[in-house]
């Protein structure tokens, strides 16, 4: 089975643009999460999606967005980007509630 | 809220010694825990779970036990490697999403 498959590995980006970063899970997983890594704040939660809806949101502000579509693929959107939006941007799959999350190998985003 | 406190690094160690990594968690009622290891460059793999009290979680010679009494699901290992030198997060899943809170992560290098 294939894992989860974050495009592209790397992107850099100049302030104030926008970015869009992609998420494949692994087949059969409905929910889709994302996490933001830095190395001050460790990781956070953006949000998570099942089934296409929006379950629950990170303390982030609104220029942080994502969607999932009805084949679990998910995309995560960062509008007027800031330097400190500079990360590691992972997101896991999970096939239901309280189990393990699968991650995939991240998309690093440097902000310029 | 829920969280996690995890013992800080880094963690040197020589090949073949005992490891230890401290792990303690606030949670209502009684979340899955986890933990997680991250090789550079790499997102997270993970290591082993635990999903109620009293449960052992092992995988590669590592093992986590639940302890509900004391909050705890310290990292143990019997033997280190060289190649077990990776950055190490404990987490617990949120009991109602996929909501992963993760500690801060602890470094663990091995010297030959």
């Amino acid at each position: 089975k294939a894992g989860v498959t974050q495009t592209p590995r790397y992107l850099i980006k100049t302030r104030g643009q926008q970015v869009t970063l992609s998420c494949s899970p692994i087949s059969g997983h409905r929910s889709v999460s994302w996490y933001q890594q830095t190395p001050g704040q460790g990781l956070q939660f953006l949000f998570e999606y099942f089934s296409e809806t929006q379950r629950n949101k990170g303390n982030f502000p609104g220029r942080f967005s994502g969607r999932q579509f009805s084949n679990s693929r998910s995309e995560m959107n960062v509008s007027t980007l800031e330097l400190g939006d500079s990360a590691l941007y992972l997101c896991a799959s999970s096939p239901r509630e309280r189990t393990e999350a699968f991650f995939g190998q991240g998309t690093r985003l440097t902000v310029v | 809220g829920d969280s996690v406190t995890q013992m800080e690094g880094p963690v040197t160690l020589s090949e073949e010694a005992f490891l230890t990594i401290n792990c303690t968690y606030t949670a209502t009622g009684y979340p899955s825990l986890f933990w997680y290891v991250q090789y550079p460059g790499e997102g997270l793999q993970l290591l082993l779970k635990a999903t109620k009290a009293d449960d052992k979680g092992s995988n590669k010679g590592f093992e986590a036990t639940y302890r509900k009494e004391t909050t705890s699901f310290h990292l143990e290992k019997g033997s280190v490697q060289v190649s077990d030198s990776a950055v190490y997060f404990c987490a617990l899943s949120d009991l109602n999403s996929n909501q992963f809170y993760f500690g801060t992560g602890t470094s663990l290098t091995v010297i030959p």
